[in-house]
Parts: structure tokens; C-alpha cells; sequence
């Protein structure tokens, strides 16, 4: 059963509409992170969250915000896409910082832009 | 400049070949590493993590190995099955924070028949 789940996994957007990824697990971990990867590129954190605080990358662009109403579930949200943008989105949990903290990903949606 | 590398960037082995992925890392101070793999439009999911005080650790056919002192980290694959071909991610935490994870770019395997 999948535990970290994102939605949709595919997203089509024209360029400068706003748009909302959203990610939601089952594990009840207390973080929750979310990752840009582009085509051959390693993940990049864009931020993440330890229960309520919310920790931003210094790198991060403005234009990409995040919410957390709950435990469960996390949003990623792109003001104004730019071309960019088109990248896969990843969104991971982990139980806490701690060392030795496995990570678990979910299957990502992939972003295009028009 | 705290930097994950890993090579060859891409391989392709036949099926039941063994193979071996490098890792090397400039992270410090060192908490672990893990193995990633990805499947083409999956997430990464987790093969194995490593310790300082670890130097192998095994997961069915993927077997990893970590030197600490050279910084230095192997994934050995036996007996390689096309459900194998998937990128393969090394990741290294530091220990002044337990939230920075330093990706590498990956391996690109690819096994053929």
C-alpha cells in the first residue's frame, strides 16, 4: 500500500497560472519535505516541515510556497509557473531529523508547462 | 564544500552480470549515507543505510560497503535482472543538522538481455 501519496501524478499548466501539487501520507511522520528534480538531476529541497514549522531553503524562489493543514497532508503551490518550472516533483516524509531517519518518497508528479 | 559524486554517471551490463556503483562524498561530519533506487517516474526508495560505524550492509542482491575514512561508499549489485535498470542515488547526511541530505547525480544502469 502506497504511504507517501501524490496527486495528480501528471500536471499540465500554461505558463503563469497558478497551480497546487499535493502530497499526503498515511505514516503519521512528523516531516515532510518537497524535492525538485529536473531531467538527470539529483533532488533538489526546495523546504520542509517539522510538524507545523515551516523551513525554507535559502535557494528556494519565491515563487513556490508550501502549506501543511495537517499531519497528513502538504501542498506545494507555484504562483506563477515559468517554463522553468517543468520538473518532477517529489514530496517525502520522515519520522523525525534524527540520525539514521530513512526518508520515504512518494512517486511524484510531473510537471509541464505550456 | 560539502558534495556528493557518484560514477559511472551511466552503465549498461547484461542480464546476470554483477556490477559495482562508486560513490564518494565530502560531508562532514558524516552521519550516513544511504542507496537509493528510482525507477523511471517513481520515487526513490530506499535500499540501504549506513552508519559511520558500518562498513557493509547487504539488501537481498544489493550488497553496499562504506569506508569512512576515504569517504567512500560502493553498491554492488550480483546477478543483475532487468528489474534492475533504474537510477541508483547516493545520499549523505551531515550530523550538525539531521535535515541536510546531499544528493549525488546518480547511476543510470540499464541491464539488457
Amino acid at each position: 500500500d502506497a504511504m507517501v501519496i501524490q496527486n495528480p501524478r501528471y500536471q499540465v499548466t500554461q505558463f503563469g497560472k497558478p497551480v497546487t501539487l499535493s502530497c499526503s501520507q498515511t505514516l503519521n511522520h512528523n516531516v515532510m519535505y518537497w524535492y525538485q528534480q529536473k531531467s538527470s538531476q539529483a533532488p533538489k529541497l526546495l523546504f520542509h516541515y517539522y510538524d507545523k514549522d515551516f523551513n525554507n531553503e535559502a535557494d528556494t524562489p519565491d515563487n513556490f510556497q508550501s502549506r501543511r493543514p495537517n499531519t497528513s497532508f502538504c501542498f506545494l503551490d507555484i504562483r506563477s509557473p515559468g517554463l522553468g518550472d517543468a520538473a518532477m516533483y517529489l514530496c517525502a516524509t520522515s519520522r523525525g531529523t534524527g540520525t539514521g531517519q530513512p526518508q520515504h518518497f512518494g512517486d511524484g508528479t510531473r510537471l509541464s508547462i505550456l | 564544500k560539502n558534495q556528493v559524486e557518484q560514477s559511472p554517471q551511466s552503465l549498461i551490463i547484461l542480464e546476470g552480470k554483477n556490477c559495482t556503483l562508486q560513490c564518494n562524498y565530502t560531508v562532514s561530519p558524516f552521519s550516513n549515507l544511504r542507496w537509493y533506487k528510482q525507477d523511471t517516474g517513481r520515487g526513490p526508495v530506499s535500499l540501504t543505510i549506513m552508519t559511520f560505524s558500518e562498513n557493509t550492509k547487504s539488501n537481498g542482491r544489493y550488497t553496499a560497503t562504506l569506508d569512512a575514512d576515504t569517504k567512500q561508499s560502493s553498491l554492488h549489485i550480483t546477478a543483475s535482472q532487468l528489474s534492475d535498470s533504474a537510477s541508483y542515488i547516493c545520499v549523505v547526511s551531515d550530523s550538525n543538522t539531521g535535515n541536510q541530505f546531499y544528493f549525488g547525480t546518480g547511476t543510470s544502469l540499464t541491464v539488457i538481455p
